[in-house]
């Protein structure tokens, strides 16, 4: 499994845009790039997910740099219900997520 | 749509006693992982089931086992509880092959004493 490093903890404020960067450079060339969150007291929600080229769904966007060895999770407008703890989790089709510690987000208003 | 439900949501057991927990994968999903998070923790992997077989383990003893029945719905069973198996325990489903993320439930709580 690829080794991830993501920051312990940032902050942001209401409706600014958060980046939450991870490195991965041990990534093999078919994982793809997930990220969850995990809200206090509730299970793991995905978010989103690529594999080489960025993507961008309802809840935030994923940079993926060319290399593949890092990737940024960007929340455009931060709000409260924001706040949640991020993972980034490198992952191979059919296998199972294999959870880090993830960065805790903090969102002041 | 219901996503993936967990029962119980909340359980207290004694050192040495064994607990099964279920789970019931959203629909359309065949395939069902566990996890087991202590607090402040990440979740840590036990063990994927799809077709009614153990298809990946992580790092956990025999005394976690778990089974996958035809409707897809799965139990993890734990034996021989010690203090440090009381934490979160979370369910996970997916459709294999599926090019989308893995739908959790909530979890159940744990508490061995």
């Amino acid at each position: 499994d690829a080794k991830t490093t993501q920051p312990n903890s940032m902050e942001s404020n209401e409706e600014e845009p958060v980046h939450l960067p991870c490195n991965h450079s041990t990534i093999s060339g078919t994982d793809y790039i997930h990220w969850y969150r995990q809200l206090p007291s509730q299970g793991p929600e995905y978010v989103i997910h690529g594999l080489t080229s960025n993507v961008n769904n309802r809840m935030a966007s994923l940079a993926i740099a060319e290399d593949r060895k890092s990737s940024t999770l960007i929340l455009h407008r931060a709000t409260l219900r924001d706040a949640a703890v991020y993972y980034c989790i490198p992952n191979q089709a059919g296998t199972a997520l294999i959870f880090g510690k993830g960065t805790t987000l903090s969102v002041s208003s | 749509d219901a996503g993936v439900t967990q029962s119980p949501t909340h359980l207290i057991k004694t050192r040495g006693q064994q607990v099964t927990l279920r789970c019931s994968p959203k629909s359309g999903h065949d395939t069902v992982s566990w996890y087991q998070q202590a607090l402040g923790q990440g979740p840590q992997f036990i063990f994927q089931y799809y077709e009614e077989e153990e298809r990946q383990r992580g790092n956990f003893p025999d005394r976690f086992s778990g089974h996958q029945f035809p409707n897809y719905s799965s139990e993890l069973n734990v034996n021989a509880l010690l203090l440090g198996d009381s934490a979160l325990y979370l369910c996970a489903s997916s459709l294999v092959g599926a090019d989308y993320g893995y739908t959790f439930g909530s979890g159940t709580r744990l508490t061995v004493v």
